[in-house]
């Protein structure tokens, strides 16, 4: 069965820093998601992806945050000075044509920043 | 603002039991309602949707509910085994297009 896959598992990055993740959804998806769960707390959304545009985001979505799809395959995520709270899971997800079917998730990606 | 809460936050049954978990949330506005399970240290796992216009789903031994009216959404597991032990999370898409709220989860621990 097709998935979203992350890269990499786990990164570890110096505050301050840029930090780039990556999701490669499933191939006939057209709408992309990141979101994120600091440990011990819910699922958040971040941002939704259409297009290549941005059709919907979260008040935590700054603009430290930014997100492309690159290639036409990868959906990334910038986050571009990494600070303390920035320490998650990040999971990206996709889903059909039509934005009402159900999102498949990828693994996550789990950030520290030290 | 959707507001969504789960209860239990965590429950134990022995194998074998029926339960219900339960989702409630505040705006009636809603596109969709999905349920997912989390494995420790794991991506969520789609396990059923509910579209604005239906009341129920079921697959296999899980039946989702959706009562727009009441505001709550009850994930029925039937003859539960030790591998339904995970976080079960009740998600929405309501209000702008697209954002998505979830709960804050039920832990499930199923007793061999």
């Amino acid at each position: 069965e097709p998935e979203v896959t992350q890269t990499p598992s786990h990164q570890v990055t110096q505050m301050g820093q840029e930090v780039i993740l990556r999701c490669v959804p499933i191939s006939n998806h057209l709408y992309f998601y990141w979101y994120r769960q600091i440990l011990g707390q819910k699922v958040e959304f971040l941002v939704s992806f259409y297009n290549n545009e941005i059709s919907e985001k979260s008040e935590i979505f700054d603009d430290q945050f930014s997100v492309e799809r690159p290639d036409g395959s990868n959906f990334t995520l910038k986050i571009r000075s990494t600070k303390l709270e920035d320490s998650a899971m990040y999971f990206c997800a996709s889903s059909e044509a039509t934005a009402e079917g159900p999102q498949h998730f990828g693994d996550g990606t789990r950030l520290s920043i030290l | 603002k959707q507001e969504v809460t789960q209860i239990p936050a965590a429950l134990s049954v022995p194998e074998g039991e029926n339960l219900v978990l339960n989702c409630s949330f505040t705006d009636s506005a809603i596109y969709n309602l999905q349920w997912f399970r989390q494995d420790p240290g794991k991506g969520l796992t789609s396990l059923l949707l509910i579209q604005s216009s239906q009341r129920e789903q079921t697959s296999g031994r899980l039946n989702a509910s959706l009562d727009k009216s009441s505001g709550r959404s009850t994930l029925y597991i039937a003859a539960s085994q030790p591998g339904d032990s995970a976080t079960y999370l009740c998600a929405f898409v309501s209000g702008g297009y697209q954002k998505v709220t979830f709960g804050t989860g039920t832990k499930l621990q199923v007793i061999p």
